[in-house]
């Protein structure tokens, strides 16, 4: 069964360093996604960053990356350059498998990471 | 930029009323989730919605829930006799179909939410 763990449930990092949020996932697929998004205290979802299954290369969004180690089957986020607007709790979420008749695209989510940057 | 919309933000009601939750996905996204997150706990799959009917349902989504699609851009949750666990944060969410390898294709545009509170 698919599964995501987050082992962090709180980071503390200082105002304009990087900060490495911990994400390990379990699945038989060959084929799959990784998602990171952010809720602030607001409560919405935002999305970050995604990464492929096939993806050779780590993804990037601006101060985003994702440490992506398919063996240990690891999807990092990291942080850099850390801002105050970054306090926020921190979800990773996997997909499993193409879209089709077989596969719905639902998301799996782990229980999350709260990140508070300190100034 | 297009998103998801919910209605209402916040809604209260009481124990073994019926409360109907609104989305509207983004225009051209063919594929429809909900979520929950319970207070202080992850975000959790409810079902999704491909080709006007329900492609997979957890184990959450019990008779006392439905979905409809009832015009192009509504999507819509019930609860038909809600009960005090019922109290979350709801989410709609919807996604497009492309290419399997690009990320437009494989994005969860989530929407801000609806907060349930069951009294």
């Amino acid at each position: 069964a698919q599964k995501i763990t987050q082992t962090q449930p709180g980071m503390f990092v200082q105002e304009k360093e990087a900060v490495t949020l911990d994400c390990t996932y379990d699945t038989s697929d060959q084929s799959y996604g990784l998602f990171w998004y952010k809720q602030p205290s607001s409560g919405e979802m935002i999305f970050l960053i995604y990464q492929g299954s096939y993806d050779e290369q780590n993804a990037t969004e601006g101060r985003y990356s994702l440490n992506f180690q398919k063996a240990r089957k690891s999807a990092n986020l990291v942080i850099s350059a850390s801002q105050l607007g970054d306090s926020a709790m921190y979800f990773c979420a996997m997909r499993e498998g193409s879209y089709g008749s077989s596969n719905t695209g639902k998301l799996i989510f782990g229980q999350g990471t709260t990140l508070q940057v300190k100034p | 930029e297009p998103e998801v919309t919910q209605t209402p933000s916040h809604q209260v009601t009481q124990m073994g009323q019926e409360v109907i939750l609104r989305c509207v996905p983004i225009s051209n996204h063919l594929y429809f989730y909900w979520y929950r997150q319970i207070l202080g706990q992850k975000v959790e799959f409810l079902v999704s919605f491909y080709n006007n009917e329900i492609s997979e349902k957890s184990e959450i989504f019990d008779d006392q829930f439905s979905v409809e699609r009832p015009d192009g851009s509504n999507f819509t949750l019930k609860i038909r006799s809600t009960k005090l666990e019922d109290s979350a944060m709801y989410f709609c969410a919807s996604s497009e179909t492309h290419s399997p390898e690009t990320r437009t294709y494989n994005e969860q545009f989530f929407g801000p939410g609806t907060r349930l509170t069951v009294l």
